[in-house]
């Protein structure tokens, strides 16, 4: 079965340090990599997304990420944070030959302190 | 250009009863997924409706059963609800004709059994 793992439960950082959260999945074939966040209140919020081509991916508000099939991962970076970018962090994995569900890891909350 | 919406927002039952939850889907999809996030974990999959059937189901009991109406709004049923059924309930939406894409999210049920 599919799965994802963020190895980090919880980073506090301050403002202007640089962010790497780890996301690793296990699945063999083609898949769709996500990284969605979720602000304190708010819902859900995609972040950026790889389906294909460049394996570094631009997403909003700074943030990017690299795809690694030979390690299976899809790590999230920003060069430097910022007290707005405090939430939750959630790697989603999909696999087209499964169906479309998407299989989330357990999350990662930010804590940026000004 | 409305989102996806969810309602109610929250709610409390007691063990042993049934619970329906609604969603509407954001504007121009056909696809609705539901999600059940557990405090502290990420989301999990509970099924898929698309074209009023359910397309593709995660491991979650016959208890959890859900719908899809002309309008592409969906309910998901929870019958004999346990304790362990308290979570925030997602609902996403996406497609267009069925196709797979970015997911979005609504705000979330949050029910609690008691």
């Amino acid at each position: 079965a599919q799965s994802v793992s963020q190895h980090n439960h919880h980073v506090i950082l301050s403002e202007a340090a640089s962010l790497e959260l780890g996301c690793n999945y296990s699945y063999g074939g083609t898949v769709n990599l996500f990284w969605y966040v979720q602000y304190p209140g708010q819902h859900l919020q995609l972040l950026l997304k790889y389906f294909s081509g460049d394996p570094l991916v631009k997403g909003i508000k700074g943030f990017e990420a690299e795809f690694i099939k030979s390690k299976f991962s899809f790590n999230l970076r920003k060069p430097s944070v910022q007290w707005s970018d405090t939430a939750e962090y959630f790697c989603a994995v999909n696999a087209p030959q499964a169906g479309t569900a998407l299989i989330f890891g357990k999350g990662t909350t930010l804590s940026v302190s000004s | 250009d409305a989102g996806v919406t969810q309602s109610p927002t929250h709610l409390i039952k007691t063990r042993g009863q049934q619970v329906t939850l609604r969603c509407s889907p954001k504007s121009g999809h056909d696809t609705v997924s539901w999600y059940q996030q557990a405090l502290g974990q990420g989301p999990q999959f509970i099924f898929q409706y698309y074209e009023e059937e359910e397309r593709q189901r995660g491991n979650f009991p016959d208890r959890f059963s859900g719908h899809q109406f002309p309008n592409y709004s969906s309910e998901l049923n929870v019958n004999a609800l346990l304790l362990g059924d308290s979570a925030l309930y997602l609902c996403a939406s996406s497609g267009g004709q069925g196709r797979f894409g970015e997911a979005f999210f609504g705000q979330g049920t949050r029910l609690t059994v008691v």
